[in-house]
């Protein structure tokens, strides 16, 4: 059964912690990505990947960090350094990154909540 | 000017009515479109895609409008499932032979019995 898995569903952290989303991926899509979703807002990119041991930043990287040492997982730390870490934050993958036909598939996503 | 624009609505319709919604984008160099479905606290989920003049899946159709840069969706005979929001996806050059989506803001839908 293939498909993009995130955990938690619901996280809640206090001011000043770090914390780390998890997504994994069964998919072998070479592409993953991290967006952003507030109220009313469209989703933002937060960092991408297109290969293991790669990763850019998106539009709104600040704050955050990512690895990629597997093909399978692409984690994503909200750092203390991000000012407004509330948000739903939602895990993707394509098959290739950056192609003209991108097409990209969403996990369930991570309702992040500072306290 | 927003790169990917929709009206937020929400539009409230009755079942069984059609309704149409449109989005905007404003990079020419767009080759490819998409439309999502994201139901309230979910994640979004392809609807359609759109490569070429338009697309048609049963109750939906898309249809692209490259000189005016705006792209539609369409569904007939609404179904109370159909309520969600419904996501205008672009993907554009962003350099060096790549491409990038960019997403609208969405605009709601609710169908009332």
């Amino acid at each position: 059964d293939g498909g993009i898995t995130q955990s938690p569903k619901y996280l809640f952290r206090k001011e000043g912690q770090n914390v780390t989303l998890s997504c994994e991926q069964n998919l072998n899509h070479d592409a993953m990505y991290w967006y952003r979703q507030d109220p009313g807002q469209g989703l933002r990119l937060i960092y991408y990947s297109q290969i293991v041991n790669d990763f850019q930043k998106g539009d709104i990287a600040e704050g955050y960090s990512v690895s990629r040492e597997k093909k399978e997982s692409f984690p994503l730390t909200v750092t203390s350094a991000q000012k407004n870490p509330t948000a739903f934050y939602l895990c993707a993958s394509s098959p290739q990154a950056g192609h003209i036909t991108d097409t990209q598939y969403f996990g369930p996503g991570t309702r992040l909540t500072v306290l | 000017r927003k790169e990917v624009e929709q009206d937020p609505g929400p539009f409230n319709v009755p079942e069984g009515a059609t309704v149409a919604f449109n989005c905007t984008y404003s990079n020419s160099a767009s080759q490819s479109f998409f439309w999502y479905r994201q139901d309230c606290r979910k994640e979004p989920k392809l609807l359609m895609s759109v490569y070429s003049s338009g697309n048609e899946d049963g109750r939906f159709t898309a249809q692209l409008n490259r000189a005016s840069q705006y792209i539609s969706l369409l569904i007939r005979d609404s179904k109370l499932s159909d309520s969600a929001t419904y996501l205008c996806v672009v993907n554009a050059p962003s350099g060096a032979g790549s491409y990038q989506l960019t997403f609208g803001k969405g605009t709601k839908l609710s169908v009332i019995p």
